[in-house]
């Protein structure tokens, strides 16, 4: 298993303004996850972090609002940039083979004004 | 591509009654499919998963789910809701060959009346 932990666990951010969201985890791993959890809806894929390479994003998320640095094994974070009400969500971190066990941090709960 | 629909955003059962949540997939390979549990202000964390083998998967706390190939379906199911058991529920599919991609049904909020 792995332990996720990710800061900070809530904030309350001015639109125009930039958060970065930080994961830890306690062992190396090759694979890092960032999802999206807009109000009242499910977990959407935002993109993939491998250390030594440009994050994966998938379709609707682009590297310039939501940039992605992975500098090692245990470590990444995620930006939310410019930020308007519409990105208010939950942002999680997640590890692991996505098929077979994926381990979760308990989540960022971002709430633009 | 793959998808998942879960029936029922909320589900409302009696403490001591039976817990059934519904979820039906598609999947254009065989897939790996997973329940996911979300307590509030928590992340989330794994009921219980189906990959190969046994079509009947049972998971923590007393939850088990049945893979149904003819019927698209891998309903979670629990004899007994206790109180604890409130919390909302996501029932998940891979495709077998791809560790990277995780497709999550809208989930199920449940709600367990004393």
């Amino acid at each position: 298993s792995a332990v996720i932990s990710q800061k900070p666990s809530r904030d309350i951010c001015q639109r125009g303004t930039s958060l970065t969201i930080q994961c830890q985890v306690d062992s190396q791993v090759t694979m890092m996850f960032w999802y999206r959890q807009q109000p009242g809806q499910s977990l959407t894929l935002i993109a993939t972090a491998n250390q030594g390479s440009e994050a994966t994003y998938e379709s609707g998320f682009v590297i310039d609002k939501f940039p992605i640095s992975r500098p090692n094994l245990t470590f990444s974070t995620l930006t939310v940039s410019n930020m308007s009400p519409e990105d208010s969500s939950i942002y999680l971190c997640s590890v692991g083979p996505q098929n077979t066990e994926a381990f979760f941090g308990q989540g960022t709960r971002l709430t633009v004004v | 591509a793959q998808s998942v629909t879960q029936l029922g955003s909320h589900v409302s059962v009696s403490e001591g009654a039976l817990v059934l949540l519904r979820c039906n997939y598609s999947s254009s390979v065989p897939p790996y499919l997973f329940w996911y549990v979300q307590y509030p202000n928590q992340g989330l964390q794994l009921l219980l998963k189906y990959t190969t083998g046994a079509t009947l998967v049972k998971g923590i706390n007393g939850f088990e789910a049945e893979f149904k190939k003819s019927e698209t379906s891998f309903h979670l199911t629990k004899p007994s809701a206790h109180m604890s058991d409130a919390a909302e529920y996501f029932c998940a599919v891979s495709a077998s060959g791809s560790a990277r991609q995780l497709t999550f049904g809208s989930g199920t909020q449940l709600t367990v009346l004393p």
